[in-house]
């Protein structure tokens, strides 16, 4: 299994908090990413990582923001919980190496009520 | 743009049936990777094959044989003597060159849920 773990892995939060998901890997790999699926919509990229410090935005990413300051760990922060991140937040890491595949945490279930 | 299809949103099947999985995908580069993900009932998301564009060689590996065919843009899963293990949400994804701007990021189909009956 790829050394990555997602925390936690469920989480219940009011609408209008901030939220930190947080995904730890233990391959030292260079990329890594957020997604989120959700029913009818499949994974959708939110943002990702290729560098300490170095991030950019994926398809869906307004209302995220996140953080490397370490290769080992990618934070994903909802600055102000909505209903319509209601989801289940994957994170992948990957090797530096072309057409490499994703591989995946667990996921997170978050639910905004 | 790149884009996934995956056109069947679910399929069931009786065990032991032979079933395919479409995917049909839109690129603009012509170097790119096709992936294959099963996803459990369980939740995970399993990396089950990766394909490049050159490589147009069908591939089997147990039950499972995948069919790649640029002309149609198209990159198809077969399971042959289905079992109940095999259902799951599969997934169909896309990458482009990495260093073409895309980073290598995925490009996901809205997945095949595929339920095996007893």
């Amino acid at each position: 299994d790829a050394g990555i773990t997602q925390s936690p892995r469920h989480k219940v939060t009011e609408t209008g908090t901030p939220v930190t998901l947080r995904c730890h890997q233990t391959e030292n790999h260079r990329y890594m990413y957020w997604y989120r699926q959700d029913p009818g919509h499949g994974l959708r990229l939110i943002h990702y990582s290729y560098g300490v410090k170095d991030t950019d935005k994926g398809e869906v990413s307004d209302g995220y923001s996140v953080s490397r300051s370490k290769t080992e760990d990618f934070l994903l922060t909802l600055e102000s919980a909505t209903s319509s991140q209601t989801s289940v937040y994957f994170c992948a890491i990957r090797q530096d190496r072309e057409g490499s595949p994703l591989h995946f945490g667990n996921g997170t279930r978050l639910t905004v009520t | 743009a790149q884009k996934v299809t995956q056109a069947q949103t679910e399929i069931s099947v009786v065990e032991k049936e032979d079933v395919t999985l479409d995917c049909v995908y839109e690129t603009r580069d012509t170097t790119y990777y096709l992936f294959w993900y099963k996803q459990p009932p369980s939740g995970e998301l399993v990396f089950l094959i990766r394909r490049n564009s050159f490589d147009e060689q069908n591939e089997i590996s147990g039950r499972y044989s995948w069919n790649f065919q640029k002309s149609t843009s198209s990159f198809n899963f077969t399971i042959t003597a289905s079992q109940v293990v095999d259902s799951a949400v599969y997934f169909c994804a896309l990458s482009e060159a990495q260093y073409g701007g895309s980073q290598g990021n995925l490009i996901f189909g809205k997945g095949t849920k595929l339920s095996v009956k007893p």
